[in-house]
């Protein structure tokens, strides 16, 4: 059965911390994985990785796929309090097109 | 339109009713998605639309479940005599073609099963 897990379900940190958010999936046929932010409704696009060992940097985000151990990571550097949400890796698969999502991280940034 | 739309944004209705919730994609975008948020979870997957026919309908968690689309645009999320457990967000999202990767999401639909 195909599965996304992300860890962990929560964090607590404090503004200027930096925190590491894993995703790790088992699915056939795998295409690309994508990181979402969910602040309150409609999440929204982070990053789409599809190839091994080449980080995606946005400011102070930045994402890396490792295809060979079947992870993700999203690291976000000098956190504010702007970050908090919920953080969502998603796999999409090429047999289908579907996109399948973990349950999220809940990142909560304290001042 | 500029962006995903859902209706209705809240559906507050009684345990075995029906209820109806609509999605209007971008412009556009050939594919559709449905999932359901209930409340401190993840996104569970419902069932994606590729132009108007769906190729994969094994997230619909039971026969009380139905979606449609048309003309490659709005579709609709049929939830027949609602029990409590389906009380929930429920996500739309589209994206240009199926395989681009980011989808777009609506601000969903909150339904609450009384």
């Amino acid at each position: 059965e195909d599965k996304v897990v992300q860890s962990p379900l929560s964090l607590v940190v404090h503004e200027g911390d930096t925190v590491t958010l894993n995703c790790s999936y088992e699915v056939t046929n795998f295409r690309s994985l994508l990181w979402y932010k969910q602040e309150k409704k409609a999440p929204t696009f982070l990053f789409m990785l599809t190839s091994s060992g080449i980080e995606k940097k946005s400011g102070r985000l930045s994402s890396i796929l490792d295809k060979k151990e079947l992870f993700s990571i999203l690291n976000i550097t000098a956190t504010q309090t702007g970050d908090s949400a919920v953080y969502l890796c998603a796999v999409e698969r090429g047999s289908s097109s579907d996109m399948r999502f973990g349950a999220g991280t809940r990142l909560t940034v304290k001042p | 339109g500029a962006g995903v739309s859902q209706s209705p944004s809240n559906k507050v209705t009684e345990k075995g009713k029906d209820v109806e919730l609509r999605c209007d994609p971008i412009s556009g975008h050939t594919a559709l998605y449905w999932y359901r948020q209930r409340l401190g979870q993840g996104l569970e997957f419902l069932i994606y639309f590729q132009g108007n026919s769906a190729p994969d309908k094994s997230g619909l968690p039971s026969d009380r479940f139905s979606a449609e689309r048309t003309g490659e645009s709005v579709s609709t999320l049929t939830i027949q005599r609602t029990q409590q457990e389906d009380s929930a967000v429920y996500l739309c999202a589209s994206s240009l073609l199926s395989g681009l990767g980011e989808l777009f999401f609506g601000e969903g639909s909150r339904l609450t099963v009384l």
